[in-house]
C-alpha cells in the first residue's frame, strides 16, 4: 500500500497567479500520476510524472500550464500556472506501486479556488 | 476514449441490489472499479483483467465481458456503507496504469 501526503489540501488564489501543489508518498512508487477532478465530475488524467524526466501530458493539458517535477521515486510537484476560475477544481495525486497494472492509491486531493 | 457508466445516478433502500455498467467504445485491457465518498479520495475496490473474469469485494462483485467491451459492478444487499460515486477507470493496453475513467455513478442507500 501507499500513504500519500499533499499540500495544501486547499487554497483560494488570484487569477494571473500560480500554485505549487505537493505531493509525498511514504514509499518508493514506480507510477506517479496527476488527476484533475471538477465539482460533482470524473477524473481526468492531466498527466504521467517521470522520475528524473520530462512529464507525460495527456491531450488537452500542455507543460507551460501544468510543469511538473518529479525529482525521486517519492515525491512530485504538480504547479497550476497563470491561473483563471476555470482551474478552479480538485487536483489529485495518485500513485501505483507496481510496473504493470494495479490498484491505485489517491492522495486526498488539493481543492484550488480561483477568483 | 472516456467510458460510458450507466446510470447516473441510483437510489436504494437497505438491503437491495444495484447493478452499473461500464462500456468502452475500444477493446479494453483492463477494468478498474473504484468508490469515492464526498469529500474524501477515491478507494480501489477491484480489477478485472480478463474477459469473463469476476471479482468480489464483500458483497460488491464486478463482471468483464471483453466481447461486449463491458464491464458491470454488482452491489448486493447494499449497505448504508456503500453509499458514495462509483468510478470504472479503464486501459486498452498495458499501460502501466494509466487510466481513463468514467463519469461515475453516484449511489445514495437510505435506511
Amino acid at each position: 500500500s501507499a500513504v500519500i501526503s499533499q499540500k495544501p489540501s486547499r487554497d483560494i488564489c488570484q487569477r494571473g497567479t500560480s500554485l505549487t501543489i505537493q505531493c509525498q508518498v511514504d514509499s518508493q512508487v514506480t507510477m506517479m500520476f496527476w488527476y484533475r477532478q471538477q465539482p460533482g465530475q470524473s477524473l481526468t488524467l492531466i498527466a504521467t510524472a517521470n522520475q528524473g524526466s520530462e512529464a507525460t501530458y495527456e491531450s488537452g493539458f500542455v507543460i507551460d500550464k501544468f510543469p511538473i517535477s518529479r525529482p525521486n521515486l517519492t515525491f512530485s510537484t504538480l504547479t497550476v500556472s497563470n491561473m483563471s476560475p476555470e482551474d478552479s477544481s480538485i487536483y489529485l495525486c495518485s500513485v501505483g506501486t507496481g510496473p504493470t497494472t494495479g490498484e491505485l492509491f489517491f492522495g486526498e486531493g488539493s481543492r484550488l479556488t480561483v477568483l | 476514449q472516456q467510458p460510458v457508466q450507466s446510470p447516473q445516478a441510483v437510489i436504494l433502500r437497505e438491503g437491495e441490489d444495484a447493478v452499473i455498467n461500464c462500456s468502452s467504445s475500444k477493446a479494453l485491457y483492463s477494468v478498474h472499479w473504484y468508490r469515492q465518498k464526498h469529500g474524501e479520495a477515491p478507494v480501489f475496490l477491484m480489477i478485472l483483467l480478463k474477459g469473463g473474469e469476476q471479482k468480489g469485494h464483500d458483497k460488491i462483485s464486478a463482471s468483464f465481458n471483453e466481447k461486449k467491451q463491458q464491464s458491470s459492478l454488482y452491489l448486493t444487499a447494499s449497505q448504508l456503507s456503500y453509499s458514495g460515486t462509483y468510478f470504472c477507470g479503464t486501459e486498452i493496453r498495458a499501460a502501466g496504469n494509466k487510466l481513463t475513467f468514467g463519469g461515475g455513478t453516484r449511489v445514495l442507500v437510505k435506511p
